[in-house]
């Protein structure tokens, strides 16, 4: 499957504990996209990251959460101490490098459900 | 603030007839526009694209038509088949945004056969 890979599919946390996502762009793609999309709404902008470098954090709540792409391995979205309200759809998505002048689409994975308890 | 928007929450077209789904924005940096289907548990998929120096774009039986001076962009599907029936987003960028996506709400379309 060379689409975007998220895992777990569904993360259940009780609140206070630390639930942590992962994100394995597209072959070749080595830009990195989270989205959250609560219920009825669309999908929310939290962080854009290339290996190893967090280009735009704009939209990451400024506790709890922390975003990664290290140089080896997957990209990891963080949220430490959970509560109620982190309960969302968690999105990765991954584009090519930017090419001059020009804007690569966005390719999205199937996304984390995560529920607070 | 919500810089894009999709005012019709849903959309019910018969099997063979078009469809048309709107997208209103704000923000007149952006120049890179996108429509995107999500079926439910699923990612979005994406569709189609616009850069804003263009006013028209066709992939089989989507077009996307991009309004500059109105703001507004506006995705035909013809003919419109059942397997369409998805919730349609329409996103935008801007060359000022780090390629970041701003989606509207989405429209809930529903093909009858």
């Amino acid at each position: 499957n060379a689409g975007v890979m998220q895992n777990p599919r569904h993360l259940v946390r009780r609140r206070g504990q630390e639930a942590r996502l992962r994100c394995s762009p597209m072959k070749g793609h080595s830009h990195v996209y989270w989205y959250r999309q609560l219920p009825e709404e669309g999908l929310k902008f939290m962080v854009y990251l290339q290996k190893e470098n967090i280009i735009d954090e704009s939209g990451m709540p400024k506790e709890r959460f922390s975003a990664e792409f290290p140089k080896e391995g997957p990209s990891i979205l963080r949220i430490q101490q959970v509560v109620r309200g982190d309960s969302a759809a968690y999105f990765c998505a991954s584009s090519p490098p930017h090419l001059s002048g020009g804007t690569q689409p966005q390719h999205f994975g199937d996304g984390t459900r995560l529920s607070i308890l | 603030d919500q810089q894009v928007k999709q005012n019709s929450p849903s959309l019910s077209v018969q099997e063979g007839r078009i469809s048309i789904l709107n997208c209103d924005y704000t923000n007149s940096m952006f120049d890179y526009f996108l429509w995107y289907k999500k079926y439910p548990a699923e990612g979005p998929t994406f569709l189609i694209s616009i850069s804003s120096i263009k006013d028209k774009n066709e992939d089989g039986r989507f077009t996307v038509f991009l309004n500059k001076s109105a703001k507004h962009l506006s995705l035909h599907i013809v003919p419109s088949q059942p397997g369409d029936s998805a919730v349609y987003f329409c996103a935008a960028s801007g060359s000022s945004n780090t390629g970041k996506l701003i989606f509207g709400q989405g429209t809930t379309l529903q093909v009858k056969p």
